[in-house]
């Protein structure tokens, strides 16, 4: 079974220049997260989706950030503009149940690790 | 969410076994135990949760104390590729599958 896809693997980009990211999770999982993890630090939820509905979306910097799974599978995180404090590693994951039950395991993508110029 | 606390940083023999440690005083009833872990340059992966029963399964074994307070997750012989930085989690019930990451305990496992 493919685990969670995620692509680029790492982006350099200016300051002020657009970025996305893009996310594949695992066949048949409803549920979808993107996390951001900053240097030395655990991962923090920015927005999860149930199918194509953004359900937990309080943390993501709405002024600058934006997501979207339009046909309740695949999804892109989008910065736009990049700032130097977005230089992170973003994070997809997917699980399986509808409504984030509390043993609903997530599985993790392998990230991208974007630097701000 | 309950807090928790977790060392810094463990070094374990390889062959041996690593226990690590966290403690969730603040824990509530209704709360799991989960822990995950996450190698260099790759993506957390779950290991195991509990809620108040010791849990074993092919990667390792949970064991929660009576009170709740505290756990440890055991990997009985650990190899070089268990080292990774482990995160011990609490989740609340009504949160939905909101994961809160602490810092983690960095294992360090050697030859």
């Amino acid at each position: 079974e493919a685990g969670v896809v995620q692509s680029p693997r790492y982006k350099i980009i200016e300051k002020k220049q657009p970025v996305a990211f893009w996310c594949n999770p695992i066949s048949g999982h409803n549920t979808l997260y993107w996390y951001l993890q900053n240097l030395g630090q655990g991962p923090e939820l920015l927005i999860r989706y149930e199918n194509e509905e953004a359900v937990d979306d309080s943390q993501l910097p709405k002024d600058r950030f934006s997501a979207e799974r339009l046909k309740g599978v695949d999804s892109t995180l989008k910065i736009q503009p990049a700032e130097l404090g977005d230089s992170a590693v973003y994070l997809c994951a997917s699980s399986s149940g509808s409504s984030g039950g509390l043993t609903d395991t997530q599985y993790f993508g392998p990230g991208t690790r974007l630097t701000v110029l | 969410d309950a807090k928790t606390t977790q060392p810094t940083s463990m070094d374990c023999a390889e062959g041996r076994a690593a226990n690590l440690p966290c403690n969730h005083s603040t824990i509530s009833g209704n709360e799991y135990v989960y822990w995950y872990r996450q190698i260099h340059s790759q993506g957390p992966q779950y290991i195991i949760h509990g809620l108040k029963n010791n849990e074993t399964n092919e990667m390792a074994s949970l064991i929660i104390t009576e009170d709740r307070k505290s756990s440890t997750l055991i990997l009985p012989h650990a190899t070089l590729r268990d080292t990774a930085v482990y995160y011990c989690i609490v989740r609340v019930a009504t949160s939905g599958s909101r994961l809160t990451f602490g810092e983690g305990t960095q294992l360090t496992v050697n030859p």
